[in-house]
């Protein structure tokens, strides 16, 4: 069982849409941290969430976490070409980062 | 700058060769990582340093070597590899180990 559970696995979607991205877990974490990473290329942190219920803008891109800091989301608006990648919610976990299993999007225009 | 550097970018390697791959960060960081990827899944953790010492490993085969010469720098030493291990070798750092980690560009492994 995945500590940090991301759904959708995959989204396909047009150019224009908006989509949502969900990370739960049954576990309280300190933060969560949201990365993008393209193919052949490294995890791009885009955010960290610390306290429960903040919510937090990056221009099309808005990440809230959870009151009770169990889950994330991240929420984007108007989706373009360049949004495509795998989207990694992460939490800390002892010394060790734990991953969610990604959600690989694609947007076409 | 939160700057994680990797060479090289790109590694072929046959199964008898003895290669390394080196990652560097000058943020002052003191925990470094080696993660190993493969095509469209997470991130897996192969190994944690604390304050230059190894403080995780996550039951690595010995193939895989990992030296921490200094704060800024870390080595993974290949050996013996096998066409399994081909995949995205990504180094990280962070502040201390329960902070936001810093991820370098990969290096990409094929062994043949």
């Amino acid at each position: 069982t995945q500590l940090l559970e991301q759904s959708p696995q995959f989204l396909s979607i047009q150019e224009g849409e908006n989509l949502t991205v969900y990370c739960n877990s049954s576990s309280v974490f300190s933060s969560l941290q949201w990365y993008r990473q393209e193919p052949g290329e490294g995890p791009v942190l885009l955010v960290t969430v610390v306290t429960g219920g903040e919510v937090k803008k990056l221009k099309r891109l808005t990440f809230q976490f959870g009151d009770a800091r169990k889950d994330s989301s991240l929420h984007i608006t108007a989706a373009q070409p360049g949004d495509t990648g795998l989207y990694l919610c992460a939490g800390v976990r002892g010394n060790k980062l734990v991953f969610g299993a990604g959600t690989i999007l694609r947007v076409k225009s | 700058d939160t700057e994680v550097t990797q060479t090289p970018k790109h590694l072929v390697m046959g199964m008898t060769n003895k290669k390394s791959l080196k990652c560097e960060q000058h943020m002052g960081h003191r925990a470094m990582y080696w993660y190993k990827q493969k095509a469209k899944k997470p991130p897996e953790l192969m190994f944690v340093y604390s304050y230059e010492k190894l403080s995780i490993n996550e039951s690595v085969p010995s193939r895989f070597s990992p030296e921490c010469p200094n704060s800024s720098l870390l080595n993974l030493h290949l050996h013996a590899l096998q066409p399994e291990d081909s995949a995205l070798y990504l180094c990280a750092s962070s502040q201390a180990t329960y902070y936001e980690q810093y991820f370098g560009p990969g290096t990409r492994l094929t062994v043949t």
